[in-house]
């Protein structure tokens, strides 16, 4: 079971926006500005598409954008592309592990 | 262009050891520090530990290095040859999956997010 929860699955159709959540609690999340998104296609490692809540690495569309309220932290991809098609996964620093915690993972669906 | 190149796949019974290797180049490797992400078929992703090649500081993640975790790992680099290392002393089936080296880069203390990544090592155990 992971430490941060995110939903399963995830769709829109191409052009639409569609927003990922990430669950923790106050001692991850809630608790500190080391929130990162991941974004995996199948076969491929990883690669951040935001840090720090809503920083955007170079070479990253700015139609991914990140924010968080609360124990929640939340991936938005707008203009959705046939290409966004991809697992997301959320990562946070955390009182229990100071490597940080993952989420497990949210597979979203460009239809 | 930075690269970490891992080594290739490994099929291993259970009860062996095993290490595995990632090289990593066009950076200042003594400087950064690098580590392991496991992913389990079909699953997410966990740290499995970082260290710091220029004074072999080694931080683990909790899961991966208490006292009753058999088939314990361990993490180390060697900076002559700009070479991370993850090994096994008493593989387990579960142990079967994808191993990642990357680069954290931390603030504060704090792994604030992944910069680079390995292609991955698939370790298999299976009798």
């Amino acid at each position: 079971q992971s430490a941060l929860t995110q939903p399963p699955s995830a769709s829109g159709s191409p052009g639409q926006s569609v927003t990922i959540s990430c669950t923790g609690t106050s001692s991850d999340v809630g608790g500190y500005n080391s929130v990162s998104w991941y974004q995996q296609h199948p076969g491929k490692a990883p690669k951040v598409v935001i840090y720090e809540v809503s920083e955007r690495p170079s070479g990253v569309p700015d139609r991914f954008s990140g924010s968080k309220s609360g124990n929640t932290a939340s991936l938005t991809v707008s203009g959705l592309q046939a290409e966004d098609e991809a697992d997301y996964y959320c990562s946070s620093y955390a009182d229990s592990n100071n490597l940080g915690v993952f989420g497990g993972g949210t597979k979203l669906t460009v239809l | 262009e930075v690269q970490l190149v891992q080594s290739g796949a490994e099929v291993k019974k259970p009860g062996e050891s095993l290490k595995i290797s990632c090289k990593g180049s066009g950076y200042s490797f003594t400087n950064y520090w690098i580590g392991w992400v496991r992913q389990m078929p079909g699953k997410g992703l966990e740290w499995m530990g970082i260290i710091y090649p220029g004074d072999s500081d080694t931080r683990y993640s909790p899961a991966f290095h208490s006292p009753s975790f058999r088939g314990q790992v361990t993490i180390s680099a060697d900076k002559s040859i700009t070479t991370a290392y993850l090994q096994w002393s008493n593989l387990k089936d579960s142990d079967t999956a994808m191993y990642y080296c990357a680069t954290p880069s931390l603030v504060g203390g704090r792994i604030i997010r992944i910069d680079h990544w390995g292609q991955g090592t698939l370790v298999t155990v299976s009798s």
